[in-house]
């Protein structure tokens, strides 16, 4: 089965540009995380969906960072504006469905790098 | 609040050597433990999991006995491989935390030939 898939690798940007990640679940999956892994630190959840809801963005910092998955498949993460704190991996999981049974899959990330 | 808490690295071994990483958790539920693994560049694979106390995990020759009474989850190994060098993360999950993983710092092993 094919992995979860992430783009772009990696991203360098100037800090207050905006930048974007996509993500793409294995298939069937229902639930799909993203997490922030800042270097020297484990990863992080910033929101979770079940299908296209969004079952908790309490670490979202809401104000910068927006995330989507309107069709209940692929999801997108933004930053705008970027902040040099972002620097970080950005990883998605993804899950058949929510419990604690279900293993996340992860993918091989996105590392921003802001200047 | 809930929180993971892993021995800092890196943890250095020559090749066949045994395997300790500690891992303590504070929780206000009853969660279930695991350990993910991350090889250089690449994403965290989940190793192991237990999801209730006294629960034995293993994988790959790696193992963790999920211990209630001191609230830990330590990854052992009898004989570890220059191929196992990687970074080892703890972690736990609560159905009241909406099931997310809560992730311990890491630990770094490098496993010298």
């Amino acid at each position: 089965e094919a992995g979860v898939a992430q783009s772009p690798r990696y991203k360098i940007i100037e800090k207050r540009q905006s930048v974007a990640f996509w993500c793409n679940p294995i298939s069937g999956h229902a639930t799909l995380y993203w997490y922030q892994q800042i270097l020297g630190q484990g990863p992080k959840l910033l929101i979770q969906f079940q299908n296209n809801g969004v079952v908790d963005d309490s670490q979202l910092p809401k104000d910068r960072f927006s995330a989507e998955r309107l069709k209940g498949v692929d999801s997108t993460l933004k930053i705008q504006p970027a902040k040099l704190e972002d620097s970080a991996v950005y990883l998605c999981a993804s899950s058949e469905s929510r419990g604690i049974a279900q293993p996340q899959h992860f993918g091989d990330g996105t590392r921003l790098s802001i200047l | 609040g809930d929180s993971v808490t892993q021995m800092e690295g890196p943890v250095t071994l020559s090749e066949e050597a045994f395997l300790t990483i500690n891992c303590t958790y504070t929780a206000t539920g009853y969660p279930s433990l695991f350990w993910y693994v991350q090889y250089p560049g690449e994403g965290l694979q989940l190793l192991l999991k237990a999801t209730k106390a006294d629960d034995k995990g293993s994988n790959k020759g790696f193992e963790a006995t999920y211990r209630k009474e001191t609230t830990s989850f330590h990854l052992e190994k009898g004989s570890v491989q220059v191929s196992d060098s990687a970074v080892y993360f703890c972690a736990l999950s609560l159905m009241d935390s909406s099931y997310k993983l809560i992730f311990g710092s890491g630990t770094r092993l490098l496993v010298r030939p």
